[in-house]
C-alpha cells in the first residue's frame, strides 16, 4: 500500500521560511506528481501546487507563486515545500498528495494517496 | 476563493440517500477535464472517494456514486450510515490552462441525524 509521511508539526515565526518533507514509499516515485493542499483551520481544502516526480517541473496556484517552492531528491523519494515570508494567514495543516502520471494505471486527475498532514503554526 | 461551489451543508436520516452538488465558475463545469470528491472526517487527510466523475475506489462503498449533467456535478450517498458523517470535498482538474493545476470546492457538511 502506497505511502506519504509528512515531518512532524511546525510552530514558526512571522516573517519566517518553512519548509516540510513528504517521503514516499511501497510505490515507484518518479512516476507520479505530488501535490500539496493546505487547510486553515475551520476552512476548506486549498490546493497549493504541484510537482513532476520524475522531470522536477512544477505549477502553482497563483496565490503562492513566487512565495512557495516545491523540489524534490528522487535518492530519497521525498518532495520538500518550502515557503518563506510567513505570516499569520499561513497557520494551517499542510497536505501532500499523490496522482498518477500518464506512465501509470490512473486515477490521471485525483489525489489517491495522502499524507498524514504537517500543522504549522505561525505566530507574532 | 473557491471556483467550485458546494452547498454548506447537507443531512440525512441513517439508511436515506443524500445528494452534494458541485458547480463550475459561469456555471460551466464542461472545461474541466475530471471531477473528484474527498471524504474528510475531523482530525484526518481527505480520502478520494470518486474520480472521473463517477469511478469508485477499490476500497469505496458501491454506496458512493458520482455523476454529471450539464453544468453540475454530483455525489450522491445511498443508504447513509453513521459513519459518512463528514466534510466532501469536490476538486476539478482544469483543461482551459494546465492539466496538472487543480481546485476544489467549499467543501460540504455531511451530518447523519
Amino acid at each position: 500500500q502506497a505511502d506519504l509521511v509528512q515531518s512532524g508539526a511546525e510552530v514558526m515565526r512571522s516573517g519566517a521560511s518553512l519548509r516540510v518533507s513528504c517521503k514516499a514509499s511501497k510505490y515507484t516515485f518518479i512516476n507520479y506528481y505530488l501535490h500539496w493542499v493546505r487547510q486553515a483551520p475551520g476552512h476548506g481544502l486549498e490546493w497549493m501546487g504541484w510537482i513532476n516526480g520524475y522531470t522536477g517541473a512544477t505549477g502553482y496556484e497563483q496565490e503562492f507563486q513566487g512565495r512557495v517552492t516545491l523540489s524534490r531528491d528522487t535518492s530519497v523519494d521525498t518532495v520538500y515545500l518550502n515557503m518563506r515570508s510567513l505570516t499569520f494567514n499561513d497557520t494551517a495543516v499542510y497536505y501532500c498528495a499523490r496522482r498518477a502520471s500518464m506512465k501509470v494505471v490512473g486515477p490521471h486527475y485525483a489525489l489517491d494517496v495522502w499524507g498524514q498532514g504537517t500543522t504549522v503554526t505561525v505566530s507574532s | 476563493q473557491s471556483a467550485l461551489t458546494q452547498p454548506a451543508s447537507v443531512s440525512g436520516s441513517p439508511g436515506q440517500s443524500i445528494t452534494i452538488s458541485c458547480t463550475g465558475p459561469n456555471g460551466d463545469l464542461d472545461i474541466y477535464k475530471s471531477v473528484s470528491w474527498y471524504q474528510q472526517h475531523p482530525g484526518q487527510a481527505p480520502k478520494l472517494v470518486i474520480y472521473d466523475v463517477s469511478i469508485r475506489p477499490p476500497d469505496i462503498s458501491d454506496r458512493f456514486s458520482g455523476s454529471k449533467s450539464g453544468n453540475t456535478a454530483s455525489l450522491t450517498i445511498s443508504g447513509l450510515q453513521t459513519e459518512d458523517e463528514a466534510d466532501y470535498y469536490c476538486c476539478a482538474c482544469p483543461s482551459s490552462y494546465s492539466l496538472e493545476n487543480f481546485m476544489f470546492g467549499g467543501g460540504t457538511k455531511l451530518t447523519v441525524l
